[in-house]
């Protein structure tokens, strides 16, 4: 069973600081996902990464994809209260099945 | 364009009763996903379908729970008889083949079995 990691499981900061959340396996992923999932809603595509080394830029979110294709991370430049949620890794393994974290839920205040 | 639809958007039914929740996934998209989430087992898939033919029900707790497709637009989720354990939020997902990992979700059915 290939299984994936997130830490931390809370994270409670303030309007202004930045963050970075953790996806850790000892597997091998031919891709990488990171969803964003708000209360009442089903978990949002952020963005997918395929190559080891990888680093991809939204806005003030930077995901990178670890050498080895076995860990994320998910850098939050600046949190905004807008960026609160539960972030949701998930690793492509065998033919179209996802993987997924147990997430890591973040609250940024004002 | 719509995206994923899921009905119904909460359900509440008595242990041993059946449960249909119904999925119409974004139309062109070949795959189509079920998944369950709660808060001790996080997101877990229990069945998927490509082109309308179920390929992977590894995932599917036990006997009295089962899936169709019998088009490119509409499956379900059936339980049946439905127990207090199997309170969750359900969850229909479609991707291209593509794109297969690149999956868009619905918002979900929240079934309580009292």
């Amino acid at each position: 069973t290939q299984l994936l990691e997130q830490s931390p499981q809370f994270l409670s900061i303030q309007e202004g600081e930045n963050l970075t959340v953790y996806c850790n396996s000892s597997s091998v992923f031919s891709s990488l996902q990171w969803y964003r999932q708000e209360p009442g809603e089903g978990p949002v595509l952020l963005v997918t990464v395929v190559t080891g080394g990888e680093v991809k830029k939204l806005k003030r979110l930077t995901f990178q994809f670890g050498d080895a294709r076995k860990d994320s991370s998910l850098h939050i430049t600046a949190a905004q209260p807008g960026d609160t949620g539960l972030y949701l890794c998930a690793g492509g393994t065998s033919y179209g099945k996802l993987t997924f974290g147990q997430g890591t839920i973040l609250t940024v205040h004002p | 364009d719509a995206g994923v639809i899921q009905s119904p958007r909460h359900e509440v039914t008595e242990m041993g009763q059946e449960v249909t929740l119904r999925c119409k996934p974004i139309s062109g998209h070949d795959y189509l996903f079920w998944y369950r989430q709660t808060m001790m087992r996080g997101l877990e898939l229990l069945i998927y379908f490509n082109n309308n033919v179920p390929i992977d029900d590894s995932g599917m707790p036990e006997d009295r729970f089962s899936a169709k497709m019998p088009n490119a637009s509409f499956s379900t989720l059936k339980i049946q008889p439905s127990e207090p354990r199997d309170s969750a939020v359900y969850f229909c997902a479609s991707s291209l083949g593509d794109r297969l990992y690149e999956q868009y979700f619905g918002p979900g059915t929240r079934l309580t079995v009292t």
